[in-house]
């Protein structure tokens, strides 16, 4: 069971470039997140999900685009790269049965530099 | 304005020696779960301890459990009898009925040998 699986693990872009950060979950879980993490902070919530079609605004989606067309992928596409980009980008999902009970279960992570 | 608040940005405790890493949070839901997650130096996310809003006791899971006390919207966790391997990054975080969670900026802790 592979859980939440981030690609890549590490990417540099240069500034202006575009990239898409891949998202999948095997657990059949209805609500899909993006995370961000600069260093030595909290995660910030980017956008979320609560089941194919339907995505939501977080808490700081500025320079970010999402979609969800199928129940395991949530990718997460940068569109002209900024340095204030350079983040560690998290992924998760979690079951919506149990409401706010759900724990939310975590991808590694990507490691993202902007130069 | 902010929702989930650690005011420790870092601790150091005692091998053997219980410590307690505060959390306040923020929200006019009555319904809600607070959960602690706990990020070692290789990055991963951790989930430890879930509590309800609902819940009549503190929950507990092993050496962790969490002081709740809803009057004063805390959720201070508690491990107790630290080991070198809790040196870590721990965050709160509040989840609400509008399906996201938010973190609080995290405590860094120390166990001393």
């Amino acid at each position: 069971n592979a859980g939440v699986t981030q690609t890549p693990k590490f990417r540099i872009l240069k500034i202006g470039q575009s990239m898409t950060l891949q998202c999948a979950q095997d657990m059949n879980h209805n609500y899909m997140y993006w995370y961000r993490q600069d260093p030595g902070m909290g995660l910030k919530l980017i956008y979320y999900s609560v089941g194919a079609g339907i995505t939501d605004k977080g808490e700081v989606p500025n320079g970010y685009n999402v979609s969800r067309s199928t129940t395991e992928d949530f990718p997460l596409r940068l569109e002209l790269a900024a340095p204030s980009q350079t983040s560690v980008y998290f992924c998760a999902s979690s079951y919506s049965g149990t409401g706010v009970r759900s724990p939310l279960h975590f991808g590694n992570g990507t490691r993202l530099t902007v130069t | 304005a902010q929702k989930i608040t650690q005011t420790q940005p870092g601790m150091f405790v005692q091998e053997k020696e219980a410590v307690t890493l505060d959390c306040t949070y923020d929200t006019s839901d009555p319904s809600y779960g607070l959960f602690w997650y706990k990020q070692p130096s290789s990055g991963e996310m951790i989930f430890l301890i879930y509590q309800g809003s609902y819940d009549q006791q503190n929950a507990t899971e092993g050496r962790y459990s969490l002081n709740f006390q809803k009057a004063r919207k805390s959720a201070n966790l508690v491990i107790s009898a630290s080991q070198l391997g809790d040196s870590a990054m721990y965050f709160c975080a509040m989840r609400e009925n509008n399906n996201d969670m938010r973190f609080g900026a995290g405590t860094r802790l120390t166990v001393k040998p």
